[in-house]
């Protein structure tokens, strides 16, 4: 069964200190993997895929297939990444349905 | 450009009353389509997708159904709503499963 798990509903750090997201999922072939954010009063929107391999906004993820894991990480946070953040994995074969973990809610402090 | 619609954005039913929730997309043409709920506490969950005009995918046993009447609207009913269909309901689109789904505004569904 495909599964995401996100362990911490809430994280909050001051601005400017590195931030890490973390994710782990469950499947067994070879998954594609999203970071959705959802900022105030806005749509959720895809951030990153671990395909591109590319950087968003100062955010990375790496696909750690030993680990089953996904986290998102920043060095520096800014005030603006305050938002809810979901991780989501899509199997290899057909329409693109995505699994989506809780969620966690980032909160920066000034 | 591409935009979704997802109405109503709020709706209080009672239990056993009808539900349909609306959602269209502009702009493209033979979009993936996906209904996605998200209960109480709990992670969003795909209830049904549609690559295509009447084509429809359940993801989950429920009492909900969905129908795709023309190429860009997706239509999420019931015929009789049970408490436990409370949640937040969010339609997606996108072009093909290599792109990224991109979301409505939501309609939360309180059952009373």
């Amino acid at each position: 069964a495909q599964r995401v798990t996100q362990p911490e509903k809430l994280l909050s750090v001051f601005k400017g200190a590195p931030v890490e997201l973390k994710c782990n999922y469950s499947y067994s072939g070879s998954p594609e993997l999203f970071w959705y954010v959802q900022y105030s009063r806005q749509r959720l929107q895809l951030l990153l895929r671990h395909i591109s391999r590319e950087s968003i906004k100062g955010f990375t993820a790496d696909l750690n297939k030993g680990e089953t894991s996904f986290h998102l990480k920043k060095p520096f946070a800014q005030e603006e990444d305050s938002a809810m953040y979901y991780c989501a994995l899509s199997g290899a074969q057909g329409a693109q349905k995505l699994v989506f973990g809780q969620g966690t809610r980032l909160t920066i402090n000034p | 450009s591409q935009t979704i619609h997802q109405w109503p954005a709020t709706l209080v039913q009672p239990v056993g009353s009808p539900l349909s929730l609306e959602c269209t997309v502009e702009g493209t043409s033979n979009p993936n389509l996906y209904w996605y709920r998200q209960a109480a506490g709990r992670g969003l969950q795909l209830l049904f997708y549609s690559v295509g005009i009447g084509q429809i995918s359940s993801e989950v046993p429920q009492n909900l159904s969905a129908s795709r009447p023309q190429d860009r609207q997706f239509i999420l009913s019931s015929k009789k709503l049970l408490l436990s269909d409370s949640g937040f309901y969010l339609c997606a689109w996108s072009t093909d499963r290599d792109q990224p789904q991109h979301f409505g505004d939501g309609t939360r569904l309180s059952i009373l």
